[in-house]
C-alpha cells in the first residue's frame, strides 16, 4: 500500500492551464479506471474534484478535467484562478480492495 | 447531498481506547460503502479503512490492522471506528467519506491527539 507519487508543488499564472501527475503500479492506477482527485483548501475538508479518471460531480468546473495513460494519472486544470490555490491529492481503487492516496500537490498561483 | 458529521476525538493517553462516530443526516446511509481516512498535522491523507454497504466485509491498512475496527449501524445511520492501544503516530483529523472507489461525500473532520 505505497502511497501514489505526486509532484510536491506546481506552480502557473492565472489564465494558464497545468498539469499534475499521479503514479502508482499496476495494481492501483494502471489496473482500474478508479482514480480521482481531491482540493482541499487549508483547514478545510477534501472535495473530489474528479472521480473515475475523468468524470466531474456536479458542480465542479469544467476547468478542471483528469486522463490516464498506463499506470499514471493526470489532472489538468485550464484558465488558472486564485481560488485553485490549494493542495490536490489523487486516489486509486487498489487490488485489495483498498484505497491509496498520493503524496499530494500543493498548486500556486502566481 | 448527504452530510456527514465526525464526533468523538479529543485528547488521550497512549495505550488508550477511543471510539469515532460519523452520523449521516441522509436515509440513504445504508447503501453506500463508507471510508475512514486520516490526516496527520500538516501531512497528507492516508487511507485507513472500509466496510461495505451491509457492514459485513471490512478492510484496513497495514497500519492499523489489528487495532482498528471498522463499524457501522445502518439503523442509525453512523459509522464507527474503534481504535485501541493508541500511538502518538495515530494523532490526526479523521475524516469519513461515503463511497467505494472514490471517496465522494466528507465529514469535517474530528481532531485525535494522542498525548501524555
Amino acid at each position: 500500500q505505497s502511497a501514489l507519487t505526486q509532484p510536491a508543488s506546481v506552480s502557473g499564472s492565472p489564465g494558464q492551464s497545468i498539469t499534475i501527475s499521479c503514479t502508482g503500479t499496476s495494481s492501483d492506477v494502471g489496473g482500474y479506471n478508479y482514480v480521482s482527485w481531491y482540493q482541499q483548501h487549508p483547514g478545510k475538508a477534501p472535495k473530489l474534484m474528479i472521480y473515475d479518471v475523468s468524470n466531474r460531480p456536479s458542480g465542479v468546473s469544467n476547468r478542471f478535467s483528469g486522463s490516464k495513460s498506463g499506470n499514471t494519472a493526470s489532472l489538468t486544470i485550464s484558465g488558472l484562478q486564485a481560488e485553485d490555490e490549494a493542495d490536490y491529492f489523487c486516489s486509486s481503487h487498489t487490488s485489495t480492495s483498498c484505497l491509496v492516496f498520493g503524496t499530494g500537490t500543493k498548486i500556486t498561483v502566481l | 447531498q448527504v452530510h456527514l458529521v465526525e464526533s468523538g476525538g479529543g485528547v488521550v493517553q497512549p495505550g488508550r481506547s477511543l471510539r469515532l462516530s460519523c452520523a449521516a443526516s441522509d436515509s440513504t446511509f445504508s447503501p453506500y460503502a463508507m471510508h475512514w481516512v486520516r490526516q496527520a498535522p500538516g501531512k497528507g491523507l492516508e487511507w485507513v479503512a472500509l466496510i461495505s454497504s451491509d457492514g459485513n466485509s471490512q478492510y484496513y491498512a497495514d497500519s492499523v490492522k489489528g487495532r482498528f475496527t471498522i463499524s457501522r449501524d445502518n439503523s442509525k445511520s453512523t459509522l464507527y471506528l474503534q481504535i485501541h492501544s493508541l500511538r502518538t503516530e495515530d494523532t490526526a483529523i479523521y475524516y469519513c467519506a461515503r463511497g467505494y472507489t472514490s471517496a465522494y461525500n466528507w465529514g469535517q473532520g474530528t481532531l485525535v491527539t494522542v498525548s501524555s
